[in-house]
């Protein structure tokens, strides 16, 4: 069974910086890009970023360029996500995803860790 | 960047109701397209990928079509657990983009 659990986020001052986390199990990992989406307090889905299989290739969404760094350790079937200068409008809920690249969908989906900008 | 603008934005019907949303992308994405449905306070869940093919596990009323720039949703008949929001999404080309979402609920 494909499993996913984020972690990390929080409450964090604009300007401040947060690390999510993705424990991955169920499948074989390294096989698969990973992604994260974002879902800003009732709003819609946003796509945040993509790391390829083998941890290399990586593409951001422009509103997160040059903040936001993924990453991945295939030793540990887990996906990070560095958020740096945070903004207001960063706050959402962080959902990780399998897949993202090869123009496949999100399959599976995690159940979300809460993001929380403010002063 | 490739917008996906979705039609309804909401959608009042009953159990039983046949239910259709259109999905239109602002340049050809081939059949690149998916639809997920979520739930309140829940992740969303993969319906169809590849614009028409439905996701193991996903109940047979539920179907799509369309490639190009066009594509729909349809649920044949409407049951109570599907009311929720639905959202298409191109993984077409960088940056992925998702549609704005139909709200479907209870008449």
């Amino acid at each position: 069974e494909v499993q996913l659990v984020e972690s990390g986020g929080g409450l964090v001052q604009p300007g401040g910086s947060l690390r999510l986390s993705c424990a991955a199990s169920g499948f074989t990992f390294s096989d698969y890009a990973m992604s994260w989406v974002r879902q800003a307090p009732g709003k819609g889905l946003e796509w945040v970023s993509v790391i390829g299989g083998g941890g290399i290739e990586t593409q951001y969404a422009g509103s997160v360029k040059g903040r936001f760094t993924i990453s991945r350790d295939n030793s540990k079937n887990t996906v990070h996500l560095q958020l740096n200068s945070l903004r207001a409008e960063d706050t959402a809920v962080y959902y990780c995803a399998k897949g993202g690249d090869s123009h496949l969908p999100f399959d599976y989906w995690g159940q979300g860790t809460v993001v929380t900008v403010s002063s | 960047d490739i917008q996906l603008t979705q039609s309804p934005s909401f959608l009042s019907a009953s159990v039983g109701d046949r239910v259709t949303i259109t999905c239109r992308a602002s340049q050809d994405i081939s059949s690149y397209l998916a639809w997920y449905q979520q739930k309140p306070g829940k992740a969303p869940t993969l319906l169809i990928y590849g614009a028409s093919t439905l996701q193991s596990g996903v109940p047979s009323g539920f179907s799509g079509s369309g490639s190009g720039t066009e594509f729909t949703l349809t649920i044949s008949s409407l049951q109570p657990e599907d009311f929720a929001t639905y959202y298409c999404q191109h993984v077409n080309s960088f940056p992925l983009t998702f549609g704005q979402g139909t709200k479907v609920e209870i008449k």
